[in-house]
């Protein structure tokens, strides 16, 4: 898992409710991303951000927000917008954005709509 | 249809087997190929990084790369239990100055003593 953490491991949702997923790293790397992975999906690209107070929808950013105040921190809230937001999720972070550098990704954090 | 393909499985093999695992894609523009093993409720970790055609490897694992044909391949020999696990492609090409990653959908390999 490298040096990123996400918390919590598990989460528990109620319809309607907004969360928000932590991600840290202590990579010192710039860029950060999040991911969605449903069973048979493989990983979808929800937000990425390579500088902070700067960052990019993906290809799933409906429902989502994030916010990149901080180096280290890249948290991932998933608002009631979000029409069907039971999966994991993964936080990565990568020294540059994509290309020659390795992506590491956190442990994931299985969110639960109940 | 996806710019990446890959076939879920499960694929099933013995321990001591050559396993082959592979993607083909549609986007000629990919400049960076990867693959990642996942294990269960785990995060991806790296296994290969390559850029370009040929082959690369690193002890029991191979990465071929056809760009020609757009196609990469993993190959994993004297496979062991230990290997079971979803193994991931991931490509990455140039989007608007950035390297935007994608992933396949993975393949769930299952080795078996």
């Amino acid at each position: 898992d490298g040096g990123i953490t996400q918390s919590p491991k598990y989460l528990f949702r109620k319809e309607g409710q907004n969360v928000t997923l932590s991600c840290e790293q202590n990579l010192n790397h710039d860029a950060m991303y999040w991911y969605r992975q449903d069973p048979g999906q493989g990983l979808r690209l929800i937000y990425y951000s390579q500088i902070v107070n700067d960052f990019q929808k993906g290809d799933i950013a409906e429902g989502y927000s994030v916010s990149r105040e901080k180096k280290e921190s890249f948290p991932l809230t998933v608002t009631s917008a979000q029409k069907n937001p039971t999966a994991f999720y993964l936080c990565a972070s990568s020294l540059n954005l994509g290309g020659r550098d390795t992506q590491y990704f956190g442990p994931g954090t299985r969110l639960t709509v109940l | 249809q996806k710019e990446v393909e890959q076939d879920p499985g499960p694929l099933s093999v013995p321990e001591g087997a050559i396993v082959s695992l592979n993607c083909t894609y549609s986007n000629s523009a990919f400049q960076y190929f990867m693959w990642y093993r996942q294990y269960s409720r785990k995060g991806p970790e790296l296994l290969m990084y390559t850029y370009s055609s040929g082959n690369k490897e690193d002890g029991r694992f191979t990465a071929q790369v056809d760009k020609s044909s757009k196609y990469i391949s993993l190959f994993i020999r004297d496979s062991q239990p230990s290997d079971s696990a979803t193994y991931l492609c991931a490509m990455i090409v140039l989007s608007g100055g950035s390297y935007i990653p994608t992933f396949g959908r993975g393949t769930s390999l299952i080795v078996h003593p």
